[in-house]
Parts: structure tokens; sequence; C-alpha cells
């Protein structure tokens, strides 16, 4: 079965302090994708980043980061110099091929983020 | 110019009612979701079209019945509203997903329905 594990519930941070957000998934395909989304407080979520399962080149984009291991089947997410507008739920998903023309996200239960002034 | 669009924003209403939300997508793709995110932030997957077809159908209750009138909309109608309808309806959209490649998938604002 496929399954994303989001093991931090809630992480309060000071501003600049710098975070990062565990990811673990699960799935028994060999060609699979990961993302993570961000959903602030005025509730929509907003795509990260998509990785696939044969890149595991880490990414920076900014004062955000990336970290993809398939040896430990984990997909962290690191915020560096956090900042206050960072406060947001933030989602792990893995993609699941259903067959045909689509497929579906497996979402993780998210991981809370507050970064106090 | 909004990428994916919803109507309403908020749906407040009655046990028993029934109910739409519209979805809208101005980005070309051919497939379309209904996410639901419970009161716990769970996101799950109800259904799936591609190009006006239904592909993807999770163990939703039949109360629950989407329609795709052409590849840019996706509406999801609900009858018979009950109190653990109350949630938040994402839609959202993709590029077909071929031969194993599987693509981003983008949403909309979100329709929070609250039933009393």
């Amino acid at each position: 079965a496929q399954k994303v594990t989001q093991a931090q519930t809630e992480i309060s941070v000071v501003e600049k302090e710098d975070v990062t957000l565990d990811c673990v998934y699960e799935t028994r395909d060999t060609t699979y994708y990961l993302f993570w989304y961000k959903q602030p407080p005025s509730g929509e979520l907003v795509f990260l980043i998509r990785r696939n399962s044969f890149d595991e080149q880490n990414e920076i984009s900014g004062r955000y980061s990336w970290n993809f291991q398939k040896s430990t089947s984990s997909f962290n997410f690191t915020i560096t110099a956090s900042q206050v507008v960072d406060s947001a739920v933030y989602f792990c998903a893995l993609s699941a091929e259903y067959g045909g023309a689509t497929n579906k996200l497996i979402f993780g239960t998210g991981t809370l983020l507050a970064v106090q002034p | 110019d909004t990428a994916v669009s919803q109507t309403p924003k908020y749906l407040v209403t009655q046990m028993g009612n029934d109910k739409s939300i519209k979805c809208e997508q101005n980005l070309g793709h051919d497939t379309m979701y209904w996410y639901k995110q419970d009161s716990k932030k769970f996101l799950k997957i109800m259904f799936s079209y591609n190009n006006k077809e239904l592909i993807i159908n999770e163990t939703v209750p039949n109360r629950f019945s989407p329609k795709s009138p052409d590849k840019a909309h996706l509406n999801l109608h609900i009858n018979s509203l009950e109190l653990g309808d109350s949630a938040v309806y994402f839609c959202a959209s993709s590029q077909v997903t071929w031969g194993g490649v599987q693509e981003t998938q983008y949403f909309g604002p979100g329709t929070r329905l609250l039933v009393l």
C-alpha cells in the first residue's frame, strides 16, 4: 500500500531559524513522484515542488531546499532563515499512477509550521 | 488570471438539502479532480475525470455525483447533505498522465461547506 508519513504535527520556530520538515513515504512502484504543497492560513493549496523517483538530486529554490533519499524513502523540506510568512501547513504527497490518463495524490497528514517574530 | 476557480467559496446549509459546487480551470488541462479536506486537515481524493470521463471514484457515497460538461469544468453535486459532509472541498487539474509521467495537480481555492 502507498502511504506518506509526516511525523511532525506542529513545529514552532523563531524567525531566521532554519527548519526541516520530514516526509517518509511507502510505495512498491518503481516510478513515482513526490510533491510538497503549502497551505497558508488563507486556505489555498500552493504547489512547491515535484520530484520523480529517478532524480535524487537535491533542489534549492531561494530559501527552500529539498533532500530526496530513496535509500531511506524520505523527501525532506528545509526552510532556511524562516520568516513569518512561512507560517502554514505543509503537505508532502506521493503520486500514484491510477492507470489510464490520471494519477491520484496520497497526502501526508501535514506539518503545521508556526514562525514567531 | 485565476487558474483553477471554484464557486461558491463558502456554503452554509441545512442537513438534508442538496447543493452544488462548481469548478473551472483555464490551464488547458485534460484532467480534473475533487479532493475533500476534513476538520483535521486530512486531504483525500474523491473523483478524477479525464476529458469528461470518470476515471477515479474513491468509495464516495453515491449522494456525491460529479459532472463534467466539458474538460474545463467539473462540478460536484451533493444530495441529502449530512453533518459529516462538512469539510473543505478542493478542485484540482493537471495535464493528462501518460507513460508513467505524473503531472502536477494545481488546486482551486477550496469551498468551505458547513452543514447545520
